[in-house]
């Protein structure tokens, strides 16, 4: 089956540095990728996504490519801020017809002042 | 647009007192309705998922339930809460045959 494969956090950063956080995945045929950010005490929010192969999804500073020859998705964001800590989900929706995604367990990101 | 509202906010309630959570869509037609619930430690379990009135399917059995009584109303319910259903529950909808899931504000439930 489907599964989503996200590094172990926390991931500790001091602002205005760089950040990576990986995500593999594991699918039949050409899923659609997603990352979702969750502050404390929220729901989930749409990040950022990308349908086919080699898109880029980007969305306040946040950036991730679609690479099916390494089945990853991994975030990036060139200068993070305070204001970014929070949760970090990868999920996928299969092209298969279920419309049920797989996430990933989460990372949670802390930014020091 | 669309929007989804979930309700109550937060809830404490006794062990084997019921439960009922709301969730409403809003600006969209037979949606896909799902339920998460979300433990301590971050990961989402899918509870209950629904492609249309009346069509309700649960991944983990447990004292929860689920209906649908209208296109874009989805309830989570219980007849008797157990300590263990402590957590934030999370409504969320896609579009029917759509790729994207879009989450609720939760809900956070304290069984005390």
């Amino acid at each position: 089956g489907d599964s989503v494969t996200q590094m172990e956090g926390p991931v500790t950063l001091s602002e205005e540095a760089c950040l990576t956080i990986n995500c593999t995945y594991t699918a039949t045929g050409y899923p659609s990728l997603f990352w979702y950010v969750q502050y404390p005490g929220e729901g989930l929010q749409l990040l950022l996504k990308a349908t086919k192969a080699d898109d880029k999804g980007s969305n306040k500073g946040f950036e991730a490519t679609y690479r099916k020859e390494t089945t990853s998705f991994h975030l990036e964001k060139g200068s993070v801020q305070v204001s970014d800590s929070a949760v970090y989900f990868c999920a996928l929706t299969s092209s298969g017809g279920s419309y049920i995604p797989t996430f990933g367990r989460g990372t949670s990101l802390i930014v020091h002042p | 647009s669309q929007t989804i509202h979930q309700w109550p906010a937060t809830l404490v309630q006794p062990v084997g007192s019921p439960l009922s959570l709301e969730c409403t869509v809003e600006g969209t037609s037979n949606p896909n309705l799902y339920w998460y619930r979300q433990a301590a430690g971050r990961g989402l379990q899918l509870l209950f998922y629904s492609v249309g009135i009346g069509q309700i399917s649960s991944e983990v059995p447990q004292n929860l339930s689920a209906s649908r009584p209208q296109d874009r109303q989805f309830i989570l319910s219980s007849k008797k809460l157990l300590l263990s259903d402590s957590g934030f529950y999370l409504c969320a909808w896609s579009v029917s045959g759509g790729n994207t899931i879009y989450f609720g504000e939760g809900s956070w439930l304290t069984v005390v």
